[in-house]
């Protein structure tokens, strides 16, 4: 059975980093496409960033471009989003998904991240 | 970017009726990568329809997908009460792999 736990999240400062984990248990982790969406409170789901099987393929929203970097490791059978520069919209529960293609089959309890002074 | 517009934003139906949620992109999505999630609070998204209409597995008969192009369709034919909750669309042909802003189906 798939089973995804993300990890990293916590209180930081505008302006500041942090770097969110994604782990797999359960599942074959190097078949599948993983990706990063994000809820604000009070707000709709925002897709935020999506990594191929062989990390060969990234893609990023534009509003994180620049400032996120996601990555994996399949001997450690884990995702990654590494956010600098954040911002107090960046302020969100972080739901990690896993899927055949692009869409999210699997999807972990997600972390939540705030970003206040 | 493709925008994806959810209708009606707030759904208010009895347990047993009849729900029909509407999506409509702001372009063609390609092969009909079009998505639909449960979403919860305090769960993460849950994954009911793929490609339009292949539900994904352990999913009731009660949802289906239809549509194609630009306009796409989540019925729920019998409301149970675990269905009240909020629904999502989502396109995946085209990165940024953009959501609707979600109807919420609630207890009337």
């Amino acid at each position: 059975e798939v089973h995804l736990v993300e990890s990293g999240g916590g209180l930081v400062q505008p302006g500041e980093s942090l770097r969110l984990s994604c782990a797999d248990s359960g599942f074959s982790f190097s078949s599948y496409w993983m990706s990063w969406v994000r809820q604000a409170p009070g707000k709709g789901l925002e897709w935020v960033a999506i990594i191929k099987e062989d990390g060969s393929e990234i893609h990023y929203v534009a509003s994180v471009k620049g400032r996120f970097t996601i990555s994996r490791d399949s001997a450690q059978n884990s995702m990654y989003l590494q956010m600098s520069s954040l911002r107090v919209e960046d302020t969100a529960v972080y739901f990690c998904a896993a899927g055949e293609g692009w869409t999210g089959s699997y999807w972990g309890q997600g972390t939540l991240v705030t970003v206040s002074s | 970017e493709i925008v994806l517009t959810q209708s009606p934003g707030t759904l208010s139906l009895s347990p047993g009726e009849r729900a029909t949620l509407s999506c409509r992109a702001s372009q063609s999505i390609g092969n009909n990568y079009l998505a639909w999630y449960q979403k919860k609070p305090g769960q993460p998204p849950r994954l009911l329809i793929d490609d339009a209409y292949s539900r994904a597995a352990g999913i009731p008969d009660r949802f289906s997908g239809s549509g194609s192009g630009t306009d796409f369709t989540l019925t729920i034919t019998r409301l149970e009460p675990e269905d009240f909750a909020v629904y999502y669309c989502q396109q995946c042909a085209t990165p940024p792999l953009t959501f609707g802003g979600g109807t919420k189906v609630e207890i009337k």
